[in-house]
């Protein structure tokens, strides 16, 4: 069975910086893409980053370019979120993803989720 | 600029169907696109990959009462034999290359 357990969301105050974890389990980590996508209270789906299944490859969101790095351990079956310069509109449930495909080159589609974890950036 | 539109929201009765709708910005008609449901307090659940020519593939375990069709920019989620745990915001999602866009999502009444 997929398992995709997040951790590590927290109140933090702005321009703060957090790690965000998303332990893996039921499949062959290495074998497939990774990414986060977050929700702000009571709003919609919004895509964060993704990374490959051998991490040589990512793409960020605009809205976190430059402040978001995503990155994963495969010995350890763990996807990474290392957010800085954190602001109030990055407050959000984070959202670990996986992608059935281990390349970022053709399609980028999510065919199971984790449960989330709440980020709050406030002073 | 990829852009999807859904309407924000839908009801339809317990049992019956329902047909929602993601619309694909001009210029990217043929574009593939996914479906979640998110039921309240919960994390999304993937439903299917759906193509330009109606074809899809459903994700683990979603049941037969789901299906997707498509015509031209438009890509269809249909529900028949609603249920009470049918009552969710659904997304549509696709991507560009080196990006995701997802729909602002339709909340779902079963009433």
């Amino acid at each position: 069975e997929v398992q995709l357990l997040e951790s590590g969301g927290d109140l933090v105050q702005p321009g703060g910086s957090l790690r965000l974890s998303c332990a893996a389990s039921g499949f062959t980590f290495n074998s497939h893409a990774m990414a986060w996508v977050r929700q702000a209270p009571g709003k919609g789906l919004e895509w964060v980053s993704i990374i490959s299944g051998s991490g040589d490859g990512s793409f960020n969101a605009d809205s976190v370019e430059g402040r978001f790095t995503i990155s994963r351990d495969n010995s350890k079956n763990t996807l990474f979120l290392q957010m800085s310069n954190l602001r109030v509109d990055d407050t959000a449930v984070y959202y670990c993803a996986r992608d059935p495909h281990s390349t970022i080159a053709a399609t980028l589609i999510f065919d199971y989720w984790g449960q989330g974890t709440l980020v709050t950036v406030s002073s | 600029q990829l852009v999807l539109t859904q309407s924000p929201s839908a009801s339809a009765s317990l049992g019956a169907s329902v047909r929602l709708t993601c619309t694909l910005s001009s210029d990217h008609s043929g574009y593939v696109v996914a479906w979640h449901q998110q039921q309240p307090q919960k994390g999304p659940r993937y439903l299917m990959k759906l193509n330009a020519d109606g074809s899809h593939t459903k994700g683990d375990g979603i049941p037969d009462r789901f299906s997707g069709s498509s015509a031209k920019a438009e890509r269809y989620l249909t529900i028949s034999s609603l249920q009470s745990e049918d009552e969710a915001d659904y997304y549509c999602q696709t991507w560009g290359s080196g990006f995701v866009v997802f729909g602002g999502g339709t909340r779902l009444t079963v009433v």
